[in-house]
């Protein structure tokens, strides 16, 4: 296991469709989190699980996005109806439970919504 | 305040020392970290400091930690042109007592000069 992967890397799509990104997290980690990056800001929270369950979603979280860690191992976010202005880079980052709360990331997934 | 804070911008010549300065806002924040990203990256944990400690060093970094001004700072010795990226300094807030998810600063982006 050589840490956390993103699929795809990067995607374009047209306002209005739906996409739909993967995250695989260091295997033993219990924790995964979602964060959004615009340009020139930082890493914005929007979601994080337990095992398969979701535990908390930012106000960020609109009701078109949802996502899911249904055997507790990888996990998806999906975006319905794409505008431009969820045009971002999506991270995912894992974590374990124990010793020192040390996140880590993966390389992202870059979406531009023409 | 409601923001982590860092100055946007630090330029400096090559070999000389690089210090980046951070304002977080939990008193209570158990673990700070400065994670560097490279253009089109995803983050990379650089180091980080527990809340009970002043001073933390490795190798070319040290962190000193100010937590009566909630004041956070990296220092890079002998600064490298591989050291031009942005650096982010980040916390998760101990609400409640439960350690969620990190909140970010804006990134400060270093420029390293030959």
């Amino acid at each position: 296991d050589t840490g956390v992967s993103q699929d795809p890397r990067h995607k374009i799509t047209k306002r209005g469709q739906n996409v739909t990104f993967r995250c695989d997290p260091i295997s033993e980690h219990n924790r995964l989190y979602w964060y959004r990056q615009t340009l020139g800001q930082g890493p914005e929270f929007l979601t994080y699980f337990q095992n398969e369950a979701q535990l908390e979603k930012s106000r960020l979280l609109s009701d078109r996005f949802s996502a899911e860690r249904p055997k507790g191992s990888f996990s998806t976010l999906e975006i319905q109806r794409t505008e431009q202005g969820d045009s971002a880079m999506y991270l995912c980052a894992s974590r374990t439970l124990a010793g020192t709360a040390i996140e880590v990331f993966g390389p992202g997934t870059r979406l531009t919504v023409l | 305040g409601e923001d982590v804070e860092q100055s946007l911008f630090l330029s400096v010549r090559e070999g000389d020392s690089s210090v980046i300065n951070c304002t977080y806002t939990d008193s209570s924040s158990t673990y700070l970290y400065w994670y560097k990203q490279e253009p089109g990256a995803g983050l990379q944990l650089l180091t980080y400091i527990f809340s009970n400690m002043d001073m933390k060093q490795d190798q070319r970094l040290t962190v000193l930690l100010n937590k009566k001004d909630k004041h956070l700072s990296l220092r890079i010795a002998d600064t490298q042109t591989g050291d031009s990226a942005i650096y982010f300094c980040a916390e998760i807030p101990n609400y409640g007592g439960s350690q969620g998810n990190l909140i970010f600063g804006k990134g400060t982006k270093l420029s390293v000069k030959p």
